[in-house]
């Protein structure tokens, strides 16, 4: 079970959208649509922003945005806030009933 | 609304067993959901160590698997992980957290330290 692939940082300006892409195979996040994203601010504990790949939980903006295409998820921020600097994780639903998690990216409010 | 809560020793050693309860409050266990446990060792990424449902059944990273044992108490409202034959490499922030769905955790406990050391 090998962690999905992130870039290990993004950056923009403020006012922005940026993009961070997460690399999975046809056994997770090709396979199923059960692809989540977390934003983690240090020393915090992750924060649930996207699940199953476009769903947004009550309460997260709608400049937060997910999608999918084969084995590659995308999480899209548009106009970009200072507060959105953080680390941000993706997940996917795996065969043999496990979860995994996405490598990580930093994403930096320039 | 939901809180979870870790509790546990922060310092281990190595070979001996690290053990977490997270206790639940604002929600039943036992009305449904799958409750996790995750890890995040110092300055790198989260890692799913596995989950539990109310009753009983639980599954596990692979790559934990055999050291791993996660139980549920449901007249308690808690959950717990056990992990045998620590080394360094298990010094993490444990986080337990609740699946609302889709795989996907919507609770987060505060988290917990744990270091392996002698």
């Amino acid at each position: 079970q090998s962690a999905l692939t992130q870039p290990a940082s993004v950056s923009g300006s403020p006012g922005q959208s940026i993009t961070i892409s997460c690399s999975g195979t046809s056994s997770d996040i090709g396979a199923y649509n059960y692809v989540s994203w977390y934003q983690q601010h240090p020393g915090k504990a992750p924060k649930l922003m996207i699940y199953e790949v476009t769903n947004r939980p009550s309460g997260i903006s709608n400049r937060f945005s997910g999608s999918k295409s084969g084995n590659t998820a995308s999480l899209t921020i548009s106009g970009l806030q200072t507060e959105d600097e953080a680390d941000y994780y993706c997940s996917s639903y795996a065969s043999s009933t496990t979860v995994v998690f996405g490598t990580g990216t930093k994403v930096t409010v320039l | 609304q939901v809180q979870l809560q870790e509790s546990g020793p922060g310092l281990v050693t190595p070979s001996e067993t690290l053990s977490l309860i997270c206790t639940v409050s604002g929600f039943s266990i036992s009305s449904g959901n799958y409750w996790g446990w995750i890890r995040q060792p110092p300055g790198k990424g989260l890692e799913w160590i596995g989950y539990i449902y109310h009753s009983g059944r639980n599954y596990s990273n692979p790559s934990l698997k055999s050291r791993l044992t996660i139980s549920v108490d449901t007249s308690k409202n808690q959950f717990s992980l056990k992990l045998s034959s620590v080394t360094a490499a298990d010094t993490a922030v444990y986080y337990c957290a609740r699946d609302g769905g889709g795989f996907s955790y919507g609770n987060w406990g505060q988290g917990t330290l744990v270091t392996v050391s002698s």
